[in-house]
């Protein structure tokens, strides 16, 4: 079974403190991303990475950065969280970004509560 | 401008019975439609896949159709269990291999399956 663990299951932080979310696959997958899901939102898709060290802004990356040292874990930074990044936060990761079917498999999210 | 709409937006079944949940999109050019089931506090885990070709595809209790022509889908659960209390999200592919392609989320059908 594909695994995707996330660092944190809650985290409560303060305004302007930076914010480190871990995410770390067991399939070998080349293709991960964050999202974040708010009520009546929906998921949104904040960035996303196909291979170890590159990146791509998804639609809402503003506030937020990204690092993938190793294949297998992928981090979601907040510069300087902001009372608007409260919110759940989804990884996932993928294979064979070359095919349309990849079905994306997400860990159990971080609920994060800024304050 | 794509979107995925999700009719009904809550739904309240008593267990055993059937339902089906609606998802209407306009995205294109299409590459497939998926749903998956997300589970309070969880993340979202794949159902079905469908491309254009495919017309209806099984998971267990689990019928997916598609429509391509009319842009439908539909997911009916039939028995329903108490454990089938949960989101259903629509997700639809927009675009071909390679950097245009893009998942476009449904804000999803809350179902509830009382006893």
């Amino acid at each position: 079974d594909v695994k995707v663990t996330q660092s944190s299951r809650y985290l409560v932080k303060r305004t302007g403190e930076k914010v480190f979310l871990e995410c770390v696959q067991d399939m070998d997958h080349e293709n991960m991303f964050w999202y974040r899901q708010d009520p009546g939102l929906g998921l949104r898709l904040i960035y996303f990475s196909y291979d170890v060290k590159m990146k791509e802004k998804g639609d809402i990356p503003e506030g937020y950065s990204v690092s993938r040292e190793k294949k297998e874990r992928f981090s979601l930074i907040l510069e300087s969280a902001s009372t608007n990044q409260t919110s759940m936060y989804l990884c996932a990761s993928s294979f064979f970004f070359a095919t349309s079917t990849d079905t994306q498999y997400f860990g159990p999210g971080t609920r994060l509560t800024v304050l | 401008k794509n979107q995925v709409e999700q009719s009904p937006q809550s739904l309240i079944i008593l267990e055993g019975k059937n339902c089906t949940l609606q998802c209407n999109y306009t995205v294109s050019p299409f590459s497939n439609l998926r749903w998956y089931k997300q589970d309070t506090g969880r993340g979202p885990v794949s159902l079905t896949i469908m491309t254009f070709s495919e017309n209806t595809k099984s998971n267990g209790r689990y019928t997916a159709t598609l429509d391509a022509d009319t842009k439908q889908s539909s997911l009916h659960i039939t028995a329903s269990q108490l454990s089938d209390s949960a989101s259903y999200i629509c997700v639809v592919r927009a675009g071909w291999a390679g950097n245009n392609r893009k998942l476009i989320w449904g804000l999803g059908t809350s179902l509830a399956v009382n006893p």
